[in-house]
């Protein structure tokens, strides 16, 4: 079965903290797919980051970075010197397989509502 | 300019009373998938169009319904609304296949109402 946990339900910290949102993953696949998604109040979610199950390598992309280790199934997001924009809903969510029909379905996790407080 | 559009923002509708949500791209993409998404819940696929192709989801309930008159529009029809059915739905597009490793465009959501 493919499950995607984001144990952390609400975090608020302070503008300018550093904070982590955490994600696990299960999957029997040995190639998926995982993503970062923020839910804003206006409600679309934006797309942040995807990462395939062959590149451990971290990322960082201006003040965002993730880490990813197969070790743990974990795939976690970190904010530093947050800001009152970063307040949304985070979902991390996970996709599988190949090019093989049937396996379209991007399983989410349930979020994880950040609060920055200014 | 947004590219994956949904009209309207807000949709209020009557125990049982059909209701028909729309969704728009402006992206091309060959994918067009609706998921429903319920308070402080993930987002739940209900089906998903590949091109012409309909799929849905095994646990979707037969009064949800899918159309896709051409690449650009695709609505959810809700047949027969329950008090269960007041949620958000999201509609989504990608280029090809999740499985390809593509990401998806969603639009702002549709929140509905059932009174």
């Amino acid at each position: 079965a493919q499950k995607v946990t984001q144990a952390q339900t609400e975090i608020s910290v302070v503008e300018k903290e550093d904070v982590t949102l955490d994600c696990v993953y299960e999957t029997r696949d040995t190639t998926y797919y995982l993503f970062w998604y923020k839910q804003p109040p206006s409600g679309e979610l934006v797309f942040l980051i995807r990462r395939n199950s062959f590149d451990e390598q971290n990322e960082i992309s201006g003040r965002y970075s993730w880490n990813f280790q197969k070790s743990t199934s974990s795939f976690n997001f970190t904010i530093t010197a947050s800001q009152v924009v970063d307040s949304a809903v985070y979902f991390c969510a996970l996709t599988w397989g190949l090019s093989n029909f049937g396996n379209e379905k991007l399983t989410f996790g349930t979020g994880t509502r950040l609060t920055i407080i200014p | 300019d947004a590219m994956v559009i949904q009209n309207p923002r807000y949709q209020v509708t009557q125990f049982g009373k059909p209701v028909t949500l729309s969704c728009s791209q402006t992206l091309n993409h060959n994918v067009m998938y609706w998921y429903q998404q319920k308070s402080s819940q993930a987002p739940k696929l209900l089906f998903h169009y590949y091109d012409k192709d309909f799929n849905n989801e095994a646990d979707t309930p037969d009064n949800f319904q899918s159309r896709r008159p051409n690449t650009s529009f695709c609505f959810l029809d809700i047949r027969s609304p329950g008090l269960g059915d007041a949620a958000m739905y999201l509609c989504a597009t990608s280029r090809d296949l999740m499985a390809t490793n593509e990401k998806l465009f969603f639009g702002s959501g549709t929140q509905l109402s059932v009174l």
